[in-house]
């Protein structure tokens, strides 16, 4: 079936450093890929989105870009800030499937040092 | 434009009870996903309701349930408690199905089963 493995957290950085979190899917189809970022006592948000191979999804100086050859759609920002500690979840849609659900994973939690 | 609404934030309840969580989606939109947060588990699907009909569902058992009303606000019911439901129930809205449409999330319900 259908899965999505993120990197294990916490990931702490400092201020203006660089951010790669790893995402890699397992999917029958042809998914839609996802980030979501979830701050502290909130909901998730959609941060970016990439629907198929070699598609970039950015938002707000976040980037991550399909790759169907190596399955993953890893997060990176150029230079983060302290306003970026949250939880970030990667997650596919396969309607392909025959279902629509959102598979997600466990999410890596980021704390940025000032 | 008002978000997704959950009622209500938190909730304590005993073995054995039974819950109802109510979700109110954005205006507009017609389809409502549900999903349990635990730590342990990360986000899981529950269900997806679009136009009133149950679309899809996840691996929960039947002590799981929801149901949509024709204005698109959704609840769900979980029978029978137990401590391992104790979790952060978030549910989403969107306007369609599939990942065509974003999914906007409300901020959830905090369920902890004593």
């Amino acid at each position: 079936g259908n899965s999505v493995t993120q990197m294990e957290g916490p990931v702490t950085l400092s201020e203006e450093a660089f951010l790669t979190i790893n995402c890699t899917y397992t999917a029958t189809g042809y998914p839609s890929l996802f980030w979501y970022v979830q701050y502290p006592g909130e909901g998730l948000q959609l941060l970016l989105k990439a629907t198929k191979a070699d598609d970039k999804g950015s938002n707000k100086g976040f980037e991550a870009t399909y790759r169907k050859e190596t399955t993953s759609f890893h997060l990176e920002k150029g230079s983060v800030q302290v306003s970026d500690s949250a939880v970030y979840f990667c997650a596919l849609s396969d309607p392909t499937s025959g279902t629509y659900k959102y598979i997600f994973g466990t999410g890596t939690r980021l704390k940025v040092l000032a | 434009k008002a978000g997704v609404t959950q009622t209500p934030r938190y909730l304590i309840k005993t073995r054995g009870q039974q819950v109802t969580l109510s979700c109110s989606p954005i205006s507009g939109h017609r389809s409502v996903s549900w999903y349990q947060q635990t730590p342990g588990q990360g986000l899981q699907f529950l269900f997806e309701y679009f136009s009133e009909t149950q679309r899809n569902k996840g691996n929960f058992p039947g002590r799981f349930s929801g149901r949509q009303f024709s204005n698109s606000r959704s609840e769900m019911n979980v029978s029978t408690l137990e401590l391992g439901d104790s979790a952060l129930y978030l549910c989403a809205s969107s306007q369609g199905q599939g990942p065509t449409y974003e999914q906007y999330f409300g901020p959830g319900t905090r369920l902890t089963v004593t």
